[in-house]
């Protein structure tokens, strides 16, 4: 079935700190979506992202498309304790009904 | 608030037991997706409803099973639980295009932590 490799797997920094994860995969998605899972939440959408080679910002959040269509990142600039939490990539191969796959996250401590 | 509601929040039982899980979508959406999240692992997809109709199937066993009422809301059901169904259930709602197609953005529960000993 269809993978994403999410990478790194965890990542421990410091409070003001650049954070960068990426997701790949070997086919060829339509929708790249980033999610984040705070502790005894459920995850909650960052970004969006339905053109190859999008760039899009949701404040301290940066993600794009990848031209290839295969791959994903998001930066986190200038961390902040609050970001601590799990980062899902996540891919839809058509705008239909297909499933979203989901990476296996990223999780992210940031230490003030 | 996402505005999907789940319940119960925690639920421990014994091996062999069968438990239901409920979900309640946003007002308006359609659609309810379920996934379960196990200890490092990330989020599988088990089924998708759509209007009271199953749309898509991804890894769910066959000891579970899900169905979609009229008034939207959904529930799980899970038999002769293992322990290895222990983990983190979560239930989705998107706003949907046409017959269930969906853009991705799914608003998640709060979930069901299911402890099996």
């Amino acid at each position: 079935g269809q993978q994403l490799n999410q990478s790194p797997q965890s990542m421990f920094i410091q409070e003001g700190e650049d954070v960068s994860m990426n997701c790949t995969s070997s086919s060829i998605f339509n929708t790249w979506l980033w999610y984040k899972q705070d502790p005894g939440e459920g995850p909650v959408l960052l970004i969006a992202l339905y053109k190859a080679g999008e760039l899009t910002s949701n404040g301290r959040l940066t993600a794009q498309f990848g031209i290839t269509r295969k791959d994903s990142f998001l930066n986190i600039s200038a961390s902040i304790p609050s970001d601590v939490g799990i980062y899902f990539c996540a891919g839809q191969r058509s705008g239909g009904s297909e499933k979203l796959v989901f990476g296996k996250g990223t999780k992210l401590t940031v230490n003030p | 608030d996402s505005g999907v509601t789940q319940t119960p929040k925690h639920l421990i039982t014994a091996t062999g037991q069968r438990v239901t899980l409920r979900c309640s979508p946003r007002s308006g959406d359609l659609s309810v997706y379920w996934y379960q999240q196990s200890l490092d692992q990330g989020l599988q997809f088990l089924i998708q409803y759509y209007n009271g109709e199953e749309r898509a199937k991804g890894n769910i066993l066959e000891r579970f099973s899900a169905q979609q009422f009229p008034d939207l809301h959904s529930e799980l059901n899970l038999s002769s639980l293992e322990l290895g169904d222990s983990a983190l259930y979560f239930c989705a709602s998107s706003v949907d295009r046409d017959r269930g197609s969906n853009t991705g953005e799914l608003f998640f529960g709060e979930g069901s932590r299911l402890t099996v000993l």
